[in-house]
């Protein structure tokens, strides 16, 4: 089983619709949790990080679900300007420094 | 403001040849520094990870190799590239033990096409 596992995609969705991704982690001792945007051919920039309570950014929700060891990012009222790389990130545990990331969910918005 | 550099932008280089991508970090001391890979269509690979001068952890068998030379300097080689070293390889760094946040910032990226 991967560490990190995220649905490919594409997801293809029309302007001003809400989305929502999953991404599964397999290491249940996994300590923080993060967001990150890429680009076509560009790098991966932070997005947001994901608390254990949830946590919202503007259009942006992110939540954990330790019990099942998701965490899920949804996106409301989407732009064209989210067209992009959705990428899933995990810390494993505090102290180490090392990111294991999800091969990513691409996402496409349609005018 | 911390900035993070990394060159060259695109190479393309026959198989065999040997291999030199650079990354400084300004703004900043004693960072954490990462080479990641990210070939076509699958997720980044971390290669090397450092927490300070001389010290390289290698997370992946492989014919690179990684230094840093000063402390915010980082260096991936190779002496003989493979067509698998093709990738976008993507230099990182994150604050040092006692200020992580779990942040990584990434330079802009290192496009290597091994022909």
């Amino acid at each position: 089983r991967k560490e990190v596992e995220q649905d490919p995609g594409p997801f293809n969705v029309p302007e001003g619709a809400t989305v929502a991704f999953n991404c599964t982690y397999s290491n249940s001792a996994s300590q923080s949790f993060f967001w990150y945007r890429q680009d076509c051919r560009k790098e991966p920039k932070l997005l947001m990080s994901v608390y254990s309570s949830g946590n919202e950014d503007g259009r942006f929700t992110a939540q954990l679900n330790r019990a099942s060891q998701y965490i899920s990012l949804l996106i409301r009222d989407s732009k064209l300007s989210d067209s992009a790389t959705y990428l899933c990130v995990v810390r494993p545990n505090f102290g180490n420094e090392k990111l294991t990331f999800g091969t990513g969910t691409r996402l496409t918005i349609i005018p | 403001s911390q900035t993070i550099h990394q060159w060259p932008a695109t190479l393309v280089q026959p198989v065999g040849s040997p291999l030199s991508l650079e990354c400084t970090v300004e703004g900043t001391s004693n960072p954490n520094l990462y080479w990641y890979r990210q070939a076509a269509g699958r997720g980044l690979q971390l290669l090397f990870y450092s927490v300070g001068i001389g010290q390289i952890s290698s997370e992946v068998p492989q014919n690179l190799s990684a230094s840093r030379p000063q402390d915010r300097q980082f260096i991936l080689s190779s002496k003989k590239l493979l067509l698998s070293d093709s990738g976008f390889y993507l230099c990182a760094w994150s604050p040092g033990a006692g200020r992580v946040t779990g942040e990584l910032f990434f330079g802009e990226g290192s496009r290597l096409t091994v022909l």
